[in-house]
């Protein structure tokens, strides 16, 4: 069965603080791994894919990797702004998304 | 602006009773999804349509009905079967549903509540 595990479930830094938030897959074939930054009461918002191993991607101060095995969502010098709820997905079938639980990061001024 | 718009934002459903939650996207896109949110758990699909007529269930359809009769909606209608239906609803689209590059568009979420 495929799986997506996200971790930590929640992240309190202060601003500043750099850290990297961790998801990992089990999967039968990868077609590619995303990542969504969501607010409290909306839907999520599209931020990162990655394909292949090795890849990376950066937006502001975020930046996605990926391994054969896991993802990670670096942020660089957090501020207030970035506190959200950050989920991982994963494409195995040409047909839907398989979501993890999500990390819920706080940034504290 | 292209988007999807979920109405209502907000819904409470009494016991026995069928309710439908609204999905129209301005994209032209081809897919559309219905997921459903829970506390502590990652969305989970409900229903997926890749065009006009055709729709597949999700992992957990049990207890929910949609139609796609147009391009542009997909309503979901939460019916009495489902025994434990509050949760937040997202609805979501992709260009088309195979390629994925840009992952999906989701709207901003029908929280019903069973009341």
């Amino acid at each position: 069965e495929d799986q997506v595990t996200q971790s930590p479930e929640a992240l309190r830094l202060q601003e500043g603080e750099s850290s990297s938030l961790n998801c990992s897959y089990t999967v039968s074939g990868l077609r590619g791994l995303f990542w969504y930054r969501q607010d409290p009461g909306k839907g999520p918002e599209f931020l990162f894919t990655l394909y292949s191993a090795g890849e990376e991607k950066e937006k502001e101060r975020l930046k996605a990797t990926l391994t054969k095995k896991e993802s990670f969502l670096h942020i660089t010098a957090p501020k207030p702004e970035d506190s959200a709820t950050y989920l991982c997905a994963v494409q195995v079938s040409a047909r839907q998304l398989t979501f993890g639980s999500g990390t819920q990061l706080t940034v504290l001024p | 602006d292209g988007g999807i718009t979920q109405s209502p934002k907000y819904l409470f459903r009494k016991e026995g009773q069928n309710v439908t939650l609204s999905c129209e996207q301005n994209l032209n896109h081809d897919a559309m999804y219905w997921y459903r949110q829970d506390p502590g758990q990652g969305l989970r699909l409900i229903y997926y349509s890749q065009i006009v007529n055709d729709f597949q269930k999700g992992d957990i359809a049990e207890g929910y009905s949609v139609s796609r009769e147009k391009k542009e909606s997909f309503p979901l209608t939460v019916t009495s079967a489902q025994k434990n239906p509050t949760a937040f609803y997202l609805c979501a689209s992709s260009l088309d549903g195979v390629t994925l590059y840009y992952g999906y568009t989701f709207g901003s979420g029908t929280r019903l509540t069973v009341v």
